[in-house]
């Protein structure tokens, strides 16, 4: 058990650049979520796959944001056209089966300049 | 839709026993867990409860009354280690958890 696996750790770009987060869970971990955190706030759900399937995405924040787990593997979560208000730890959590506690990568720093 | 509410902050003092609440309104409950967050570090799993009553796991205990939509995790014996924030989440109908703002613990020697 390696543990959730997120890259890269820090990303710094500029307003308008697309991003692009991968994570890696712990390999017998069926259910992948998404989260945003911001400062002094609890994580704040995004997205999750069940296998390969996206269960729900009506959460992400805009339509900038999307998110794929193609293999039921590895998951990627994209940001188009960053804002200023993207800037935030955007957490990545695995977990065996449903209702499960969640396993939780260390994060992806995103800074928009 | 769901809601948590915790307190903001909470200071005690390092070998004394520190009681943080938890209060939640939510359609379908599937679980209420407590996670421990440190500066700049991801979340950490604390405790699950999901049945009234109290779990206990070492210095960490937690509780739940489902009628009441309450939860609280106890420390015992603090150290200056767990300063920290620690999160309640309720896991709702959907099996999706919903976290609050957390609750920033600084133990004082």
């Amino acid at each position: 058990d390696t543990g959730v696996s997120q890259n890269p750790r820090h990303k710094i770009t500029k307003r308008g650049q697309n991003v692009t987060f991968r994570c890696d869970p712990i390999s017998e971990h069926n259910r992948l979520y998404w989260y945003r955190q911001t400062l002094g706030q609890g994580p704040e759900f995004l997205t999750y796959f069940q296998n390969e399937a996206q269960l729900e995405k009506s959460r992400l924040l805009s339509d900038r944001f999307s998110a794929e787990r193609p293999k039921g593997s590895f998951s990627t979560l994209e940001i188009q056209r960053t804002e200023q208000g993207d800037s935030a730890m955007y957490l990545c959590a695995s977990s065996q089966i449903t209702g499960q506690p969640q396993h939780f990568g260390d994060g992806t720093r995103l800074s928009i300049l | 839709g769901q809601n948590i509410d915790q307190p903001t902050e909470m200071t005690a003092t390092e070998g004394a026993i520190v009681q943080i609440n938890c209060t939640y309104q939510t359609s379908g409950f599937n679980g209420l867990f407590w996670y421990q967050q440190h500066a700049g570090e991801a979340p950490t799993f604390l405790s699950y409860n999901v049945l009234d009553g109290l779990e206990e796991k070492g210095r960490f205990s937690s509780f739940l009354s489902r009628s009441k939509g309450y939860s609280y995790l106890l420390l015992k014996e603090l150290q200056m280690k767990d300063s920290a924030s620690y999160l309640c989440a309720v896991q709702g109908g959907s099996y999706i958890p919903t976290f609050g703002r957390g609750t920033s613990l600084i133990v004082h020697p």
